[in-house]
């Protein structure tokens, strides 16, 4: 069956550090790829996105991600987090065009200012 | 632009009761989702629907129906309600299903607690 991985539940960083969060899937075939941020009290909203093309894509607020096929996975950056950026970043894929798409099960970043 | 409301925001139940959670949306979309949310559980799909007057099965859907009797809303219901059910539900609107390569809009989320 279709899942997706997101390996850290929970990291703590220092403002200014460097930012990675894991995302991996399990399927062979096409998705579409998402990253969605939940601020504190707040919904969702999309960070980026990836369907096609280069696989280093930019969304706001100076994130980054890259799809790494081979791998089968879609790794979140960021160079410098702020304080601001303490949230839950969930993955989430489309598979094969289906309808409706898999979140993981989150990372909850704590930015210590 | 209002995007995707839910009412109401908090929400306490005894068990047994029932309740109707309302979502709506004002971006003429035709997709919605009812998900709910658990700590380490990431977000799970509950219902969706891809019309007016259609809806569909998620990964749990059990204990929950669902109406989408008009295009901008899309009504969530416990019929006998259960601690298991105590969650944050989230509502969410696209334009086309998301394998079509669209994002998600999400609502502010409902907080139910049964007891």
């Amino acid at each position: 069956a279709q899942s997706v991985s997101q390996h850290n539940h929970h990291v703590i960083l220092s403002e200014a550090a460097s930012l990675e969060l894991g995302c991996n899937y399990s399927y062979g075939g096409t998705v579409n790829l998402f990253w969605y941020v939940q601020y504190p009290g707040q919904h969702l909203q999309l960070l980026l996105k990836y369907f096609s093309g280069d696989p280093l894509v930019k969304g706001i607020k100076g994130f980054e991600a890259e799809f790494i096929k081979s791998k089968f996975s879609f790794n979140l950056r960021k160079p410098s987090v702020q304080w601001s950026d303490t949230a839950e970043y969930f993955c989430a894929v489309n598979f094969g065009g289906y309808q409706k798409v898999t979140f993981g099960t989150g990372t909850k970043l704590q930015v210590i200012p | 632009n209002a995007g995707v409301t839910q009412t109401p925001k908090f929400r306490v139940l005894k068990t047994g009761q029932s309740m109707t959670l309302l979502c709506a949306q004002d971006m003429n979309h035709e997709y919605m989702y009812w998900y709910r949310q658990d700590p380490g559980m990431g977000l799970r799909l509950i219902h969706y629907s891809v019309g007016e007057g259609t809806t569909a099965k998620g990964e749990v859907p059990d204990g929950y129906n669902v109406s989408r009797l008009k295009k901008q809303n899309f009504l969530l219901g416990l019929e006998s309600a259960a601690p298991s059910q105590t969650s944050v539900y989230f509502c969410a609107s696209s334009f086309t299903g998301q394998g079509a390569k669209t994002e998600a809009f999400f609502g502010q989320g409902t907080r139910l607690t049964v007891v």
